[in-house]
């Protein structure tokens, strides 16, 4: 069973900030929460990770609310090469479980 | 230092047939973990090996199986080959997976059943 839940798509303007939610309230106190991205033809590739604080990186920000039951990937300024599938996944002791993904769609 | 290796890249059988997919880790990572991807199901992660040890399983029939060599190179084999295994399935390394370590995924080996 998915524990994560993510919308199915979502359209932005290039050069714009994107904000990419993500929904677990069954996250458990020891899960990760991760983000990858998967472009057309290739295996996902990492995007960021967090635990409980916020975390930047070059790529992104993850914005991980207080009760951690969901999450925002934060894209700052959107290009055309960040047109992917983005996945919010839960990593813990139990294994990894992946949302469907948020089909991020980019407008020139 | 060099990725994470799937071979074959593509592969057709028929129906009945079995199949044997191998992935080769990054150097150093001990924990290699296999997916399924489909247009329909998205990712669906199949199993986790650990010092060639299965450590996670997910929700696949015992047609699906793998193993993990003293090097971490990893296989997994699928018997009985059905028309919905058609899939793209992909290897990702990490070291333990902790929560805290990322994974790197290969590029995938497509599997066609016809």
């Amino acid at each position: 069973d998915a524990k994560t839940t993510q919308p199915n798509s979502m359209e932005s303007n290039e050069e714009e900030p994107v904000h990419l939610p993500c929904n677990h309230s069954t996250i458990s106190g020891t899960d990760y929460i991760h983000w990858y991205r998967q472009l057309p033809s290739q295996g996902p590739e990492y995007v960021i990770h967090g635990l409980t604080s916020n975390v930047n990186n070059r790529m992104a920000s993850l914005a991980i609310a207080e009760d951690r039951k969901s999450s925002t990937l934060i894209l700052h300024r959107a290009t055309l090469r960040d047109a992917a599938v983005y996945y919010c996944i839960l990593i813990g002791a139990d294994g990894l479980t992946f949302g469907k993904g948020t089909h991020l769609i980019i407008q020139p | 230092k060099a990725g994470v290796t799937q071979t074959p890249r593509y592969l057709i059988k028929t129906r009945g047939q079995q199949v044997t997919l191998s992935c080769s880790p990054i150097s150093g990572h001990r924990s290699v973990s296999w997916y399924q991807q489909t247009p329909g199901q998205g990712l669906q992660f199949l199993f986790e090996y650990f010092s060639e040890t299965q450590r996670n399983k997910g929700n696949f029939p015992g047609r699906f199986s793998g193993r993990q060599f003293s090097n971490s190179r990893s296989e997994m084999n699928v018997s009985t080959l059905e028309l919905g295994d058609s899939a793209l399935y992909l290897c990702a390394s990490s070291r333990p997976v902790g929560g805290g370590d990322t994974q790197y995924f290969g590029p995938g080996t497509r599997l066609t059943v016809l």
